[in-house]
């Protein structure tokens, strides 16, 4: 297994431009999430999604959008980048019941992000 | 919200001692609470983890305590080395989603 993988590595963008973030696992998760990790700080929540077709918001959503077509995917679009963008971005999954009882998130290895 | 709080933010100790993190947690539905070891440049990854049915895990020199009446968790790593050198990451959660909160990190210094 690949585990979580991400792609690209590292970009930069301009101001006002647009990008979309990948992310895939083939663990069968059926939890994966988008955190951002600004220097010296800890990870906060853009998006999660419980399953195909479900999204919803964490903490710090504005500038960002993403989609679950499949298991599999989870991208991570940003519309108009901005210098406050500037962040490294780690996509992660888990599975867990359908109780509601959390898994150890499976972290990929990140896409550090420079807005200019 | 659940909101998780860490201490120390930096902590530096000598080689072969022992190093302990503590963190609490605001939410009192909160039942799983992992610990994340980032390295320098790398993702977090998981070390150790601890139900709310269970008061002590121990992991060879990683043990996690976990007080549910007093809503705090601890990391204790014994006999460090330099290669523990990182930041440590608790989290407190529940269910999915925002229930899964990541404290602000604690970086660790083993001196050799």
């Amino acid at each position: 297994n690949a585990g979580v993988t991400q792609t690209p590595k590292f970009r930069i963008l301009k101001i006002g431009q647009s990008m979309t973030l990948q992310c895939a696992q083939d663990m069968n998760h059926n939890y994966m999430y988008w955190y951002r990790q600004d220097p010296g700080m800890g990870l906060k929540l853009i998006y999660y999604s419980v399953g195909a077709g479900i999204t919803d918001k964490g903490e710090v959503p504005n500038g960002y959008n993403v989609s679950r077509s499949t298991t599999e995917d989870f991208p991570l679009r940003l519309e108009l980048a901005a210098p406050s963008q500037t962040s490294v971005y780690f996509c992660a999954s888990s599975y867990a019941l359908t109780s509601g009882e959390q898994e150890t998130q499976y972290f990929g290895p990140g896409t550090r992000l420079l807005v200019l | 919200g659940e909101n998780v709080e860490q201490h120390p933010s930096t902590l530096s100790v000598q080689e072969g001692d022992s190093a302990v993190i503590k963190c609490t947690y605001s939410d009192s539905a909160s039942n799983y609470f992992p610990w994340y070891k980032q390295e320098l440049g790398k993702r977090p990854q998981l070390i150790i983890d601890i139900r709310s049915n269970v008061g002590e895990k121990k992991d060879q020199r990683i043990a996690v305590t976990l007080n549910k009446t007093a809503k705090h968790f601890s990391l204790h790593i014994t006999e460090t080395q330099p290669e523990d050198s990182a930041v440590y990451f608790c989290v407190g959660g529940r269910g999915y989603g925002q229930n899964f909160v990541f404290g602000p990190g604690t970086r660790l210094s083993v001196l050799p």
